[in-house]
């Protein structure tokens, strides 16, 4: 069956590192989304791509990058993590604007 | 600005009953929603969508009913049952651009008491 994971589901990182969430779909859906999820802020929009060789910023995209160079896979990277990125983070994909969006478990990062 | 707002943020609902989860919008360019259902430790899945040319949209116990001039729309889950305990948010796209992919809002957490 085709299906969306995230890796790895847990990480703790001390603050100033680099690290990098990965997202690989079996769909092979052109859409992808990373998301984060906060107590009273509910999931905001990251980065986005719309297929091979193409991101977008979201609403909350600084200190954060990705990069798509397959249709499977958008890794998401934070450049020098900050506590304030302590987070769940939500990897989505979709056929189409007009299709549900199928998201990954989840990784839950916390920054030391 | 909150472009997708759920004014509730828990609602508690006796099983048998119907339970209504409500969303409001500001974003005229939103012409598709959805909303996706969400347990403890685990992502969002999928539940129900609507387009805009229509008012109504069933599948089994769960209607999602927009009132695009309100700028409104409202789940509704009959009868509510154990299993209907989770965080619902309710999301919207802009098919023709004019908002970043799925806008959501902050959630409603669904509490179905026996």
């Amino acid at each position: 069956d085709a299906e969306i994971t995230q890796s790895p589901r847990h990480k703790i990182t001390e603050t100033g590192r680099q690290v990098t969430l990965a997202c690989h779909q079996t769909w092979n859906h052109n859409n992808m989304f990373w998301y984060r999820q906060d107590l009273g802020h509910g999931l905001r929009l990251i980065h986005y791509s719309y297929g091979v060789q193409d991101t977008n910023k979201g609403e909350v995209s600084d200190g954060y990058s990705v990069s798509r160079s397959n249709t499977e896979d958008l890794p998401l990277t934070l450049e020098s993590a900050a506590s304030s990125q302590t987070s769940v983070y939500f990897c989505a994909s979709s056929e189409s604007w007009v299709s549900e969006a199928f998201f990954g478990q989840g990784t839950r990062l916390t920054v030391v | 600005d909150q472009q997708v707002k759920q004014n509730s943020p828990s609602l508690s609902v006796q099983e048998g009953r119907i339970s209504i989860l409500n969303c409001d919008y500001t974003n005229s360019m939103f012409d598709y929603f959805l909303w996706y259902k969400k347990y403890p430790a685990e992502g969002p899945t999928f539940l129900i969508s609507i387009s805009s040319i229509k008012d109504k949209n069933e599948d089994g116990r769960f209607t999602v009913f927009l009132n695009k001039s309100a700028k409104h729309l409202s789940l509704h889950i009959v009868p509510s049952q154990p299993g209907d305990s989770a965080v619902y948010f309710c999301a919207a796209s802009a098919t023709g651009g004019g908002a970043d992919g799925l806008t959501f809002g902050k959630g409603t957490h669904l509490i179905i008491q026996p």
